[in-house]
């Protein structure tokens, strides 16, 4: 049973307007969330995080909140670049700074000109 | 940040064979992490290796079959073992950091059993 779900696999937006890239989890208990963001052939890079107790972390273009109620996160980019065409992965961390990372299956985000 | 290697790239191997992975870091790190990402399936963690003890597997993933070393604060192998064309997978190597919490990857391993 997944405990992360990232239900679109793929997302299309026109360059310049907003990209939102949604997750949901089922585990109360994880208490930090993460996005990374993957080009092919290459690793997850880390991209933005929120911890448990906060709603919002922004980033320059990147903004994640944070829904404990409906234990969904959600990522928004805007404006949206050509250069964000990629897979992004939301991410949950169980057992603190020594646990682990639980993976959704990713969303390929293209972002045309 | 670190700065993580991965090698090879890419193999394609016969079934039966192993393939040790190898992952370098251009750091001293205290935890590396091996993880699985199956075709359209999302990252799975295999084990945990910190330097000085013996590696923490998860559930479904066993010594045996992902034997794993961790001589050195800046280096770590995987081997997957007796292979099987379900072992097509990319294979990444994560190193942990101090808080707030995140992991740096490495470019992964394309293995292809045939």
């Amino acid at each position: 049973d997944q405990q992360v779900k990232q239900n679109s696999p793929s997302l299309s937006v026109q360059e310049g307007r907003i990209s939102i890239l949604n997750c949901d989890y089922t585990n109360s208990m994880f208490d930090y969330f993460l996005w990374y963001k993957k080009y092919p052939a290459e690793g997850p890079t880390f991209l933005i995080s929120i911890s448990s107790i906060k709603d919002k972390n922004e980033d320059g273009r990147f903004t994640v909140f944070l829904n404990k109620s409906a234990k969904h996160l959600s990522l928004h980019i805007v404006p949206s670049q050509p250069g964000d065409s990629a897979v992004y992965f939301c991410a949950a961390l169980v057992g603190g700074s020594q646990g682990n990372l639980i993976f959704g299956k990713g969303t390929k985000l293209s972002v045309k000109p | 940040s670190a700065v993580i290697s991965q090698k090879p790239s890419r193999d394609i191997c016969q079934r039966g064979t192993s393939l040790t992975i190898q992952c370098q870091v251009d750091s001293q790190v205290t935890m590396m992490f091996w993880y699985r990402q199956q075709p359209g399936q999302s990252l799975t963690l295999i084990a945990t290796a910190n330097q000085g003890s013996e590696a923490t597997y998860e559930s479904g993933f066993v010594i045996d079959k992902f034997p794993i070393s961790r001589p050195n604060l800046t280096f770590s192998t995987l081997t997957v073992s007796n292979m099987s064309p379900e072992d097509s997978s990319i294979y990444l190597c994560s190193v942990g950091t101090s808080g707030p919490y995140e992991q740096y990857f490495g470019p992964g391993t394309r293995l292809t059993v045939t």
